[in-house]
């Protein structure tokens, strides 16, 4: 079945630290892959996506993002996480022609002082 | 602010009750979609509208039901209402036709919290 694994429920770093936000796929063709992050009482908001091409994608807030299609991944990074970035982050994938995106389960990032 | 306006914010009701969720999509943006968050489900898609028409639907109930109207709004009707159905409910929208890649770039409302008690 086609699905979206965040292995991580939960993390916490610390402020300056640098932070990975791990995310797998299942489909059979490389789908199109999106991070959205949603801040206590918000919507989500686009971080980056990943169509074509360059498999290192950037985005907003100085997030970036690694398509690799061996592993199957699409992980979210960022060098020095701020106080601001503690939120909640979803990685979603939709199948190239398909109607829908699929959202992983989410990770809660916390970030300590 | 997204662009994307979800009314109520906060709803409170009872078990058995109707309630109808309102959202008003970014200004030129064709297609609606409808997500339910919730602690044990998380974001499931609902059903999506293009243009009026209805293009894809996922897990939602029989007792809910959406529509887009003329002027692009939607609403997402949820009827007989049990306890398991509280839940951050949002709307998003999205350019381009359905199966274009820019389609599936969404934007999110702020989601209206339903509480069933």
């Amino acid at each position: 079945a086609q699905s979206v694994t965040q292995p991580d429920i939960h993390i916490t770093v610390s402020e300056g630290a640098s932070l990975e936000l791990r995310c797998n796929y299942s489909y059979g063709a490389t789908p199109y892959l999106f991070w959205y992050v949603q801040s206590p009482g918000q919507g989500l908001q686009l971080l980056l996506k990943y169509f074509s091409g360059d498999t290192l994608v950037q985005g907003i807030k100085g997030f970036e993002a690694e398509f690799k299609r061996s592993q199957s991944s699409f992980n979210l990074r960022k060098p020095s996480v701020h106080w601001s970035d503690a939120a909640e982050y979803f990685c979603a994938v939709v199948v190239q022609g398909a109607q829908k995106l699929v959202f992983g389960q989410g990770t809660r990032l916390t970030i300590n002082p | 602010d997204s662009g994307v306006t979800q009314t109520p914010k906060h709803l409170i009701t009872a078990t058995g009750q109707r309630v109808t969720l309102r959202c008003s999509p970014r200004s030129g943006d064709l297609s609606v979609y409808w997500y339910q968050q919730s602690l044990d489900q998380g974001l499931q898609f609902l059903i999506q509208y293009y243009n009026g028409e209805e293009r894809a639907k996922g897990n939602i109930l029989e007792r809910f039901s959406a529509q887009q109207f003329p002027d692009l709004h939607s609403e997402l009707n949820l009827s007989s209402l049990e306890l398991g159905d509280s839940a951050l409910y949002f709307c998003a929208s999205s350019a381009g036709f359905p199966g274009q890649s820019g389609a599936n770039v969404l934007t999110f409302g702020a989601g209206s919290r339903l509480t069933v008690l």
